[in-house]
């Protein structure tokens, strides 16, 4: 079966980091483009960042880049998001999901539960 | 990138048909067939319904169905029933390997 499974969130003080991993199961990072969604208390979803399959190219969202940074390790088939210089409106819940291809389509067809990050002031 | 423009609410009584559109621009909608639809339940994590404009994924029901017209998409759901009820999102492909999101629709089933 195709999973995935978040990790890593909490509670961070403004200014500070957090490291968010996604565990594939079922199929290989390296074969799909992979993304982190985020969901703020009672918002909707907003697109974060991106890496794609056998290529790796990243993209980010403005309100991200310079700060975020997503990678991925085939051998261990987990995906990370690096976050640093958080702010309070980083609040939120952060979504693994998987595309359908190797290239970005924006086709998310498995999705974590979710990890959630707070960021206190 | 602005997020897509749904309208907050839509309603039905079961067995109607309910349509959401979404709007966006030549950048994103219009400029690409990688509009998707997602439906989120309180609580619970988004699930594909819809992908490139009109394509349903496997055990999807046929009720859902998916078109677009310029910088429109729109996603309808025909013979409501009770488990309809939800939020939805449109997403969408906006260049330099870029996504953006919707605003979002809650649907009541009456």
């Amino acid at each position: 079966e195709v999973q995935v499974l978040e990790s890593g969130g909490g509670l961070v003080q403004f200014g500070g980091s957090l490291r968010l991993s996604c565990a594939a199961s079922g199929f290989t990072v390296y074969s799909n483009a992979m993304s982190w969604v985020r969901q703020a208390p009672g918002k909707g979803l907003e697109w974060v960042a991106t890496i794609s399959g056998s290529g790796s190219r990243t993209n980010y969202a403005d309100f991200v880049k310079g700060r975020f940074s997503i990678s991925r390790v085939n051998s261990e088939n987990t995906m990370s998001l690096q976050m640093n210089s958080l702010r309070a409106e980083d609040t939120a819940m952060y979504y693994c999901a998987k595309d359908m291809g190797d290239s970005p389509a924006y086709n998310f067809d498995c999705w974590g539960q979710g990890t959630l990050v707070t960021v206190s002031s | 990138q602005s997020a897509l423009t749904q309208p907050p609410s839509a309603s039905g009584s079961p067995g109607q048909s309910v349509t959401i559109s979404c709007t966006g621009t030549s950048s994103d909608v219009g400029g690409y067939n990688y509009v998707s639809w997602y439906q989120q339940h309180p609580g619970k994590a988004p699930k594909l319904m819809i992908y490139e404009v009109t394509k349903r994924p496997s055990g999807v029901p046929d009720r859902f169905s998916g078109s677009k017209s310029g910088n429109t998409a729109s996603l309808t759901v025909s013979g409501l029933q009770a488990e309809d009820e939800a939020d939805y999102y449109c997403s969408s492909y906006a260049g330099n390997n870029k996504g953006v999101f919707g605003t979002g629709t809650k649907v009541t089933v009456l």
